[in-house]
């Protein structure tokens, strides 16, 4: 069966400093990848997502950026945080082909002090 | 643009009682997917139901029933008997329509808060 993973489960981080997510998901391969954003009492926005190694797709201008140097691996990054970077962020999969839903992992709490 | 309406913050209703949380969508395309999430206080996302814009019928997952009103550009979740374990927030979902390949890329509403009194 399939997992996805995310860590840290939560971060309390400065402004200012660098942010680092992993989101890693295992039991499928080729995997469509997606980083969402949930502020305190809101809905999801998404940030990024991937239908392949290397390949990016920014939803929304931003200070963080993604990466996927592996192909079930996800990152979520950011050089200097912002106090607007706190929220819940939630790393989800979905299959390649047309699919019926998304598979969301336990998400990580940011607080950005 | 597509876009995903929920215009209810925050509903009561009483256990073992049946539930409606309405959501609307806006989307000029004819082939699209709508989703209900379940997202429970510690923040998982749980999938509940699923209904193809081309299906015939009302989706059904066991207490879960979509009500697609597709004219009306509706697509509700009906909880039947609710229980305690049902209080969360409900988000509703548009698959965005594809262009030369599946992304597969979700748009949210804003959510409804359950809470279920005993």
């Amino acid at each position: 069966s399939q997992t996805i993973h995310q860590w840290p489960a939560t971060l309390v981080q400065p402004v200012g400093s660098p942010l680092s997510l992993e989101c890693t998901v295992e039991g499928t391969s080729n995997p469509n990848l997606y980083w969402y954003r949930q502020a305190a009492g809101r809905g999801l926005q998404l940030l990024f997502y991937s239908v392949g190694i290397g390949q990016i797709s920014s939803e929304v201008p931003q200070n963080l950026s993604a990466s996927r140097p592996q192909d079930r691996q996800f990152i979520l990054s950011s050089k200097k945080l912002l106090l607007s970077d706190s929220g819940f962020y939630l790393c989800a999969w979905s299959k390649r082909e047309l699919s019926y839903e998304q598979y969301f992992g336990p998400g990580t709490r940011l607080t950005v002090t | 643009a597509q876009k995903i309406t929920q215009t209810q913050p925050g509903m009561f209703v009483q256990e073992k009682e049946a539930v409606t949380l309405d959501c609307t969508y806006d989307t000029s395309d004819p082939s699209y997917g709508l989703f209900w999430y379940k997202q429970p206080s510690s923040g998982e996302m749980i999938f509940l139901i699923y209904q193809g814009s081309y299906d015939q019928q009302n989706a059904t997952e066991g207490r879960y029933s979509l009500n697609f009103q597709k004219a009306r550009k509706s697509a509700n979740l009906v909880i039947s008997a609710s229980q305690l374990g049902d209080s969360a927030m409900y988000f509703c979902a548009m698959r965005e329509a594809t262009r030369g390949g599946a992304t597969n890329k979700l748009i949210f509403g804003t959510g409804t808060l359950l809470a279920v009194q005993p």
